[in-house]
């Protein structure tokens, strides 16, 4: 069965540093993939997706993905994060499932930044 | 452009009412989706629907049912509305898969 798999629940960095968030999914074909962002109260909002072509992905916000084919990962990439960047990150799979498309999304990582 | 609309924010009902929740999608989307959201199970879904026809549907009971409307306005429906109803209800709107969703910020339920 298709799944993905956030293994931070949580993850706290300095105002500055670079992040890196984590995400496996399990697909046997390459799926869609994407990084959503929520602040607290509020929807999802997307930041970067991947299907095809560069496995580097630039997305808003100054975020940045790459995909792992050989490890089945997508992991989300900042070089200097700004407190405002504070909120729930969610990656998602777009995967085929009998014969319909749907989005699979991550448990989410909570992301603290200190000042 | 406007954004997906889900109307009311928020929303105060009490153990076995019914309540109805509404969303507009972004113009041109005909794929809208519905998602639980709780601290516990996290963004869990619903169903979507698409062209009118439900497309896909969750693991939830007959209790929450939705449709779509000819102009892809949508609305979801609980019934008998318990205490773990409460979460936030997020609906998504879609031009294709490769696309992704845009989500619309939410309906905030609380069942007292």
């Amino acid at each position: 069965a298709q799944s993905v798999t956030q293994p931070d629940i949580h993850i706290t960095v300095s105002e500055g540093a670079s992040l890196e968030l984590r995400c496996n999914y399990s697909y046997g074909a390459t799926p869609y993939l994407f990084w959503y962002v929520q602040s607290p109260g509020q929807g999802l909002q997307l930041l970067l997706k991947y299907f095809s072509g560069d496995t580097l992905v630039q997305g808003i916000k100054g975020f940045e993905a790459e995909f792992k084919r050989s490890q089945s990962s997508f992991n989300l990439r900042k070089p200097s994060v700004h407190w405002s960047d504070a909120a729930e990150y969610f990656c998602a799979v777009g995967a085929s499932t009998s014969g319909t498309y749907k989005y699979i999304f991550g448990t989410g990582t909570r992301l603290k930044v200190l000042a | 452009k406007a954004g997906v609309t889900q109307t009311p924010r928020y929303l105060i009902k009490t153990r076995g009412q019914q309540v109805t929740l509404s969303c507009s999608p972004i113009s041109g989307h005909r794929s809208v989706s519905w998602y639980q959201q709780t601290p516990g199970q996290g963004l869990q879904f619903l169903f979507e629907y698409f062209s009118e026809t439900q497309r896909n549907k969750g693991n939830f009971p007959g209790r929450f049912s939705g449709r779509q409307f000819s102009n892809s306005r949508s609305e979801m429906n609980v019934s008998t509305l318990e205490l773990g109803d409460s979460a936030l209800y997020l609906c998504a709107s879609s031009l294709s898969v490769s696309s992704g969703y845009t989500f619309g910020s939410g309906t905030r339920l609380t069942v007292v």
